[in-house]
């Protein structure tokens, strides 16, 4: 099992909907997780941190499911401009190393 | 700009030659990070810094490879005869020397071995 997984996609949706992805992650010790935006040929970019109680900032909302290893990523009101990649972050427990998952590729449609 | 700062951005080079890549971390990041990405695929950890202790390597990291960060600032990959196959986006990022925080990317440098 790797040790982070993800939805490869690609999720195709049209502007003004609603689209959530889970990345799930095999280490239940892991305390530490991220959610990282990437457009084509160009580096990650920290989308937002997800904490333990769920975070939301703006249009997107993050949260942390420890029972069943999983974090959410929800975007609401999806823009032209929301279409990218979305990687899922998660630290190797004990050390300061980090996992991506392969991330989920998004395409939002006019 | 106070970003992290990598370079060459692009590296053309033959098959057996030698590559160096640079990172420049943010200032006040203790914690530097190199990763690998191909396309379709996410970032692959490779190794990391803190200060000048490389403190972890990835098997991803053949004995043709090889990261220094001698004062604990500037870090370099150096890849020995390059393959086909290392033809990929070498990411640099640095963080804080604290628990859960974040890492900072910057723009790659991408290698292509004919």
């Amino acid at each position: 099992r790797k040790e982070v997984e993800q939805d490869p996609g690609p999720f195709n949706v049209p502007e003004g909907a609603t689209v959530a992805f889970n990345c799930t992650y095999s280490n239940s010790a892991s305390q530490s997780f991220f959610w990282y935006r990437q457009d084509c040929r160009k580096e990650p970019k920290l989308l937002m941190s997800v904490y333990s109680s769920g975070n939301e900032d703006g249009r997107f909302t993050a949260q942390l499911n420890r029972a069943s290893q999983y974090i959410s990523l929800l975007i609401r009101d999806s823009k032209l401009s929301d279409s990218a990649t979305y990687l899922c972050v998660v630290n190797y427990p004990g050390t300061y190393k980090y996992i991506f998952g392969t991330g989920t590729r998004l395409k939002v449609l006019a | 700009d106070t970003g992290v700062s990598q370079n060459p951005r692009h590296k053309i080079t033959k098959r057996g030659q030698n590559v160096t890549f640079r990172c420049d971390p943010i200032s006040e990041h203790n914690r530097l990070y190199w990763y690998r990405q191909t396309l379709g695929q996410g970032p692959e950890f490779l190794t990391y810094f803190q200060n000048e202790a490389q403190l972890e390597k990835s098997r991803l990291l053949s004995d043709r490879f090889s990261a220094e960060r001698p004062k604990g600032s500037f870090s370099t990959l150096e890849i020995q005869r390059t393959e086909q196959g290392d033809s990929a986006m070498y990411l640099c990022a640095s963080s804080l020397g604290l628990a859960g925080v974040p890492l900072f990317f910057g723009e790659g440098s991408r290698l292509t071995v004919l």
